[in-house]
């Protein structure tokens, strides 16, 4: 079985433009959830998606959006980029909305400029 | 808000040798404690994990330890080989109807000395 699947796998923007994350889960897996990775905040919860609905939110700002398909992929966007938003973006994906077996994928590698 | 804390930061053992990582969490509703292992260049992998009714499981070299009254879980790894060089994450959450989001320790990197 494949495991989850992130595109691109790294990006480089300039400040204050907007980028788009995609991730396709484990097939048969229905709750995607994105985190953010850095140096210094470590893993951080973005938000979590369920049946094409949001189900959880972490503590950050309104610039972070995403959704979910019909097919359970994900994408991820962030608009009005800024420098500290350089990050390793992963997703994981689960059966369930129960937050448990969460397999990661590989990440996307976001570099602000 | 869940914490976790993750202890030592940095973990140096002679190859065959054992190593035990520790983390204390916060908040007492949290019930599901796994463990990632992390390689360069990729995402963390799920290595094994505890739910609160258990107090301890094991997986061949690995095991891990949960102690719900004094908000403490442990990965335990025996006979270290050079491939279990990595950083460790564990992270707590509150399991059932709803993911609220793992909350992760700042990790432990490992280091297998040959």
């Amino acid at each position: 079985k494949a495991g989850v699947t992130q595109t691109p796998r790294y990006l480089i923007k300039t400040r204050g433009q907007q980028v788009t994350l995609s991730c396709s889960p484990i097939s048969g897996h229905r709750s995607v959830s994105w985190y953010q990775q850095t140096p210094g905040q470590g893993l951080q919860f973005l938000f979590e998606y369920f049946s094409e609905t949001q189900r959880n939110k972490g503590n950050f700002p309104g610039r972070f959006s995403g959704r979910q398909f019909s097919n359970s992929r994900s994408e991820m966007n962030v608009s009005t980029l800024e420098l500290g938003d350089s990050a390793l973006y992963l997703c994981a994906s689960s059966l369930a909305s129960t937050g448990i077996e969460q397999y990661f994928g590989p990440g996307t590698r976001l570099t602000v400029t | 808000g869940e914490n976790v804390e993750q202890h030592p930061s940095t973990l140096s053992v002679q190859e065959g040798d054992s190593a035990v990582i520790k983390c204390t969490y916060s908040d007492s509703a949290s019930n599901y404690f796994p463990w990632y292992k992390q390689e360069l260049g990729k995402g963390p992998q799920l290595i094994i994990d505890i739910r609160s009714n258990v107090g301890e499981k094991k997986d061949q070299r690995i095991a891990v330890t949960l102690n719900k009254t004094a908000k403490h879980f442990s990965l335990h790894i025996t006979e270290t080989q050079p491939e279990d060089s990595a950083v460790y994450f564990c992270a707590a959450s509150k399991k059932g109807g709803g993911a609220d989001g793992l909350t992760f320790g700042k990790g432990t990197h490992l280091i297998i000395q040959p």
